[in-house]
């Protein structure tokens, strides 16, 4: 089955760049999304289409998709971006995929 | 405003069944693919199953066989029938909306499901 990686961890300080990274097979050959989870909350939808933004989500966060790798990018990170990150990719011939999740630290 | 409200968690012993419900509000459900996604506490999102605006049904290999994944237009309502249940399967289950192209646009609050003896 299909497996996606991320880092466990993140560390940024305020105003930083916070970058994640999620790695699979071929990933820039598929569409992926990004996550975000803050504690006791749903997740909700910051990025699709690789590097797409839903309405609402600030332009901070940006995405990018090539290769093996995907990247969500939140530029001049704020504590209340402080949540977990989950990417999750799919295509026609995969089943709907998360990766483990990043812990993005404010500090 | 878009809404998901699930409904029909709970505990349940091991080798049970549990089906759960999802209200869909603020959109028109029938034009939508559906998806379940879990949540075991302190884990991260597993994918369970999803359904087309058509009725077609896909299903993670864990849960294969044993849930199934259908929809009730007229109701705007999402089920998942959850049979032979397992510890491994305690979570919490969101109802999630699918926006096109496989992006989870729309999230409910999310239901516990517990399988303990």
């Amino acid at each position: 089955s299909y497996e996606l990686t991320q880092p466990p961890s993140v560390s940024v300080s305020p105003g930083q760049t916070a970058i994640i990274t999620c790695s699979g097979d071929k990933l820039g050959d598929k569409y992926v999304c990004w996550y975000q989870q803050k504690p006791g909350q749903s997740p909700v939808l910051v990025i699709y289409q690789d590097n797409k933004r839903p309405s609402g989500i600030p332009e901070r966060f940006s995405g990018s998709n090539s290769g093996n790798t995907a990247t969500l990018t939140i530029s001049g990170t704020q504590a209340m971006d402080e949540a977990d990150y989950y990417c999750q990719a799919w295509d026609s011939s995969t089943e709907n995929v998360f990766g483990p999740g990043t812990k993005v630290t404010v500090l | 405003e878009v809404q998901l409200v699930e409904s029909g968690g709970g505990l349940v012993q091991p080798g049970g069944s549990l089906r759960l419900s999802c209200a869909a509000s603020g959109f028109t459900f029938s034009n939508y693919d559906m998806h379940w996604v879990r949540q075991p506490a302190g884990k991260g999102l597993e994918w369970v199953s999803s359904i087309g605006a058509t009725g077609d049904t896909y299903y993670a290999g864990s849960v294969k066989g044993r849930f199934i994944i259908s929809r009730e237009n007229a109701k705007n309502s999402l089920y998942l029938q959850m049979n032979s249940l397992r510890a491994g399967d305690t979570a919490v289950y969101f109802c999630v909306r699918d926006g096109g192209v496989q992006k989870f646009d729309y999230w409910g609050q999310g239901i516990l499901v517990t399988v303990s003896s």
